[in-house]
């Protein structure tokens, strides 16, 4: 089973350009998550949809859009990067918000803005 | 404000036994994760409490005390392949995931 997918692993890109982070799941979970991990902080969470056709702002929303076309992908979009958005980005998913249950994270997309 | 709090670096011992503690303030009580992550890898979840008390899962046990803001992960025979980060992440009363800046365990031979 894949889980959750997430795409490219790492990038490089110029300040400014646009980006959009892939993630894909299969397993059939409700909520879906973006966060930002950064040395020394604690995972931030960007925008989160507890499920297809609704999302909701985190933490740290700014910079950052998302959709929910579908239960399986959460695409997260930097529509103009700046180089504070350098961090390691996780999609994470779970049978439901706020059920209580465990997170399953993707493997991370290393961004890196100059 | 909502805050987690966990000891930046511990090191410790094969064979050994290690406890991590996790203190929190934050807004609602909806439970309490503990997750690892290896370096360049996702967490993974590893535990979970909601009522006071120890849970034991293998060689790592969770504890919880609500009425002190206060968890800690217990890990015993510690192997090398434990060497790793343990974050402790507290669900508020918006069901939102408040994370530490998690503990980087290292383990010496």
């Amino acid at each position: 089973t894949a889980g959750i997918t997430q795409a490219p692993t790492s990038q490089i890109l110029a300040a400014g350009r646009s980006m959009t982070l892939r993630c894909t799941q299969d397993m059939r979970h409700n909520a879906m998550y973006w966060y930002r991990q950064d040395l020394g902080l604690g995972l931030r969470l960007i925008h989160y949809s507890n499920t297809a056709g609704t999302t909701g702002k985190g933490e740290v929303p700014d910079g950052y859009s998302v959709s929910r076309a579908n239960t399986d992908d959460f695409p997260l979009t930097l529509a103009s990067a700046v180089p504070s958005q350098t961090s390691v980005y996780f999609c994470a998913s779970s049978e439901g918000q706020g059920d209580t249950g465990e997170l399953f994270f993707g493997e991370g997309s290393r961004l890196t803005v100059l | 404000g909502q805050n987690i709090d966990q000891p930046t670096e511990m090191t410790a011992t094969e064979g050994a036994i290690v406890q991590i503690n996790c203190t929190y303030q934050t807004s609602g009580f909806n439970g309490l994760f503990w997750y690892q992550q290896h370096a360049g890898e996702a967490p993974t979840f590893l535990s979970y409490n909601v009522l006071d008390g120890l849970e034991e899962k293998g060689r790592f046990s969770s504890f919880l005390s609500r009425s002190k803001g206060y968890s800690y992960l217990l890990l015993k025979e510690l192997q090398m392949k434990d060497s790793a980060s343990y974050l402790c992440a507290v669900m508020d009363s918006n069901y939102q995931l408040i994370w530490g800046a998690g503990t980087k365990l290292i383990i010496k031979p």
